[in-house]
């Protein structure tokens, strides 16, 4: 079984400080991690994965995460947020062994204050 | 737009009624999803589809019933749905190789309301 433990269901920061939203997760075998945002009344957007390689994963909007495999951890970054980084936030975690289907974290709304 | 299109992108629908959600994809994508987003709750996956076979359904009630024709078109077929029901209902397709997620595609959603 795999799970994601999204820890926060709420982080405030002021604009253009860094900002963090954290994500662990559990699987059998190697992840597969992804981080999706979404707007009030949209569809998830993509924003970044992990597969394979380098653990510093760079994606849109100037947002990074990192993935470190022996705290099973995928926390999303950004070096200095927006007000219109404001949305909510899913970790998700699948696994290259079998078949399988992305399973979701219960999400973490950003709120960045002007 | 993400290359996954949902319609209508609105619905209000009495409980006797009989309505379908449609997702279409042109990404090439193998694999279809439908997922319900309700207030305060986490994302619900509802209905796999994998090469237009359902692979999986998570103990749905009858009053929503899925159809794949094809691998770029998934509908929700709804019929005698309760005020519970309302919600944001997703579709969502991906690439499936050799059993390897690559990650989904989501539409914009259908927001469902039931009077």
């Amino acid at each position: 079984a795999q799970s994601v433990a999204q820890p926060e269901d709420q982080v405030n920061v002021a604009e253009g400080n860094p900002l963090t939203v954290k994500c662990t997760y559990s699987v059998s075998g190697n992840p597969y991690l992804f981080w999706y945002v979404q707007y009030p009344n949209r569809g998830l957007q993509f924003l970044l994965k992990y597969i394979t390689g380098d653990n510093l994963v760079k994606g849109s909007y100037g947002f990074e995460a990192e993935f470190n495999k022996s705290q099973t951890s995928f926390h999303l970054k950004k070096p200095s947020a927006l007000v219109s980084d404001s949305a909510l936030y899913f970790c998700a975690v699948t696994t290259n062994s079998g078949y399988s289907t992305l399973t979701f974290g219960k999400g973490t709304m950003l709120l960045v204050s002007p | 737009e993400t290359g996954v299109t949902q319609t209508p992108r609105h619905l209000v629908m009495g409980m006797t009624n009989k309505k379908s959600l449609k997702c279409e994809q042109h990404l090439g994508h193998n694999a279809m999803y439908w997922y319900k987003q309700s207030a305060k709750k986490p994302l619900e996956l509802m209905f796999v589809y994998s090469l237009e076979e359902r692979v999986e359904n998570n103990s749905v009630p009858s009053r929503f019933s899925p159809e794949c024709p094809n691998s770029s078109h998934l509908f929700l077929h709804l019929h005698t749905l309760q005020p519970e029901d309302s919600a944001l209902y997703l579709c969502a397709s991906s690439r499936q190789d050799r059993g390897a997620n690559y990650g989904y595609t989501f539409g914009s959603g259908t927001r469902l309301t039931v009077v």
